[in-house]
């Protein structure tokens, strides 16, 4: 069963633009949902974890800047902007002492 | 800030042979610890999660929790070749939505 689609699952990113991507949480069972990135290198590192509609963040990481976004209940959403070096997003949903990843966007810098 | 310490970085093993991957944290706030499984240009898949002191077992991957050695491993019965893929450990503190992850352990198992 799926519990998270993202969107785009991939992007071209000229330098110097932004990206928007979302993710639609199909369980509301588990209902906090959190960003992650994996660099080239493969590691992954928690960005944000946004509980309520109207919740927003901010954070600048070496090669991007972020702004999280949590629109709905159901819907997460991340700009990605001033991106240098490719990376792949990943959505997560949790709730208590579970956690699940979404499909994943990778983003390649063009 | 917690930080997770996995070895080794790459292990090749026999099919059949037993696989077993280590994971070390620096401090005892995480109370959830878990395993994922990433094959080459893949998503993760969580393997087992582990929040109690001793062993959790999940088919053929048994994970083995230690908290007073502040260490966490994973034991792979009889691996195949298709478990070939990158393992990593991630803990937690329940409730936060933030997992903190090791750089890895690339695993190849040999027919």
């Amino acid at each position: 069963v799926t519990l998270l689609e993202q969107n785009p699952r991939w992007r071209l990113v000229p330098r110097g633009q932004a990206v928007n991507l979302r993710c639609i949480l199909k369980n509301s069972q588990y209902p906090w949902m959190s960003w992650y990135q994996q660099d080239l290198q493969k590691q992954l590192q928690w960005l944000f974890t946004l509980r309520s509609p109207g919740d927003k963040e901010v954070k600048s990481l070496p090669g991007a800047d972020y702004l999280a976004t949590r629109v709905t209940d159901t819907e997460l959403r991340l700009q990605v902007a001033n991106m240098s070096q490719g990376r792949t997003l990943y959505c997560t949903c949790s709730a208590d002492d579970e956690q699940y990843f979404g499909p994943g966007t990778r983003l390649t810098v063009l | 800030q917690q930080k997770v310490q996995q070895s080794p970085e790459s292990l090749t093993v026999s099919e059949g042979a037993m696989a077993s991957l280590n994971c070390t944290f620096s401090d005892g706030t995480s109370d959830n610890f878990r395993w994922y499984r990433q094959h080459s240009g893949k998503g993760l898949e969580v393997l087992v999660s582990i929040f109690s002191d001793g062993e959790k077992e999940e088919g053929r991957f048994t994970a083995h929790l230690n908290r007073a050695s502040l260490h966490v491993s994973l034991h792979i019965r009889e691996p195949q070749p298709s478990d070939s893929a990158v393992y990593l450990c991630a803990m937690s503190i329940t409730n936060t939505g933030k997992l903190t992850f090791g750089d890895g352990t690339v695993l190849t198992v040999k027919p």
